[in-house]
């Protein structure tokens, strides 16, 4: 069974410009979650989606950040525009749903910003 | 305060020795679950081992077990056998009350494993 893929793996761009990750869950996962990690860091939860409807994006900083998941399965996170302070790394994970369910991870996009 | 601990920046272990990774909590929550994840280098996060509260068993996957002590609120992964594979970025995680799935994390453990 294929894991979540995300593209791209890494990514390096100027301050100001934009940039969007894609997202492409398990098979069957209807929850979808996007992370974001900085250096030396545990992943922090940026939004949340359960199919299509994004049920929890209190973390998302909104002036800047966007996400999509308009078929329920894949996803799109996009940053406009970026930060020097946006260079992490963004996890996107997926889960069966439900609050029993573990969560499985992506490898990952690693984001530069200079 | 924070809610997951993990007070061990890193750890090195020798090849084939156990290793515990410790992990402290803070809820006041009855109902939670803890997790433990593997980051290798490669960044992607591998779901180790699960333990609910109210589990009465220590839980158990292979060479990974959670020794959970709930009075003292730690969850400490136990790795044993060492390998060299297991060299990594290791982070316990805790899903608080029983109607959310979002997982707060550590800050992370690297473990050493050396020949």
């Amino acid at each position: 069974e294929a894991g979540v893929v995300q593209s791209p793996r890494y990514k390096i761009i100027e301050k100001k410009q934009p940039v969007a990750f894609w997202c492409n869950p398990i098979s069957g996962h209807n929850t979808l979650y996007w992370y974001l990690q900085n250096l030396g860091q545990g992943p922090e939860l940026l939004i949340r989606y359960e199919n299509e409807e994004a049920v929890d994006d209190s973390q998302l900083p909104k002036d800047r950040f966007s996400a999509e998941r308009l078929k329920g399965v894949d996803s799109t996170l996009k940053i406009q525009p970026a930060e020097l302070g946006d260079s992490a790394v963004y996890l996107c994970a997926s889960s069966l749903g439900g609050s029993a369910e573990t969560q499985y991870f992506g490898p990952g996009t690693r984001l530069l910003v200079l | 305060a924070q809610k997951i601990t993990q007070t061990q920046p890193g750890m090195f272990v020798q090849e084939k020795e156990a290793v515990t990774l410790d992990c402290t909590y803070d809820t006041s929550d009855q109902s939670y679950g803890l997790f433990w994840y593997k980051q290798p280098s490669s960044g992607e996060m591998i779901f180790l081992i699960y333990q609910g509260s109210y589990d009465e068993q220590n839980a158990t996957e292979g060479r990974y077990s959670l020794n959970f002590q709930k009075a003292r609120k730690s969850a400490n992964l136990v790795i044993s056998a060492s390998q060299l594979g297991d060299s990594a970025m290791y982070f316990c995680a805790m899903r608080e009350g029983h109607n959310t799935d979002k997982l707060i994390f550590g800050t992370g453990t690297r473990l050493q494993v050396f020949p």
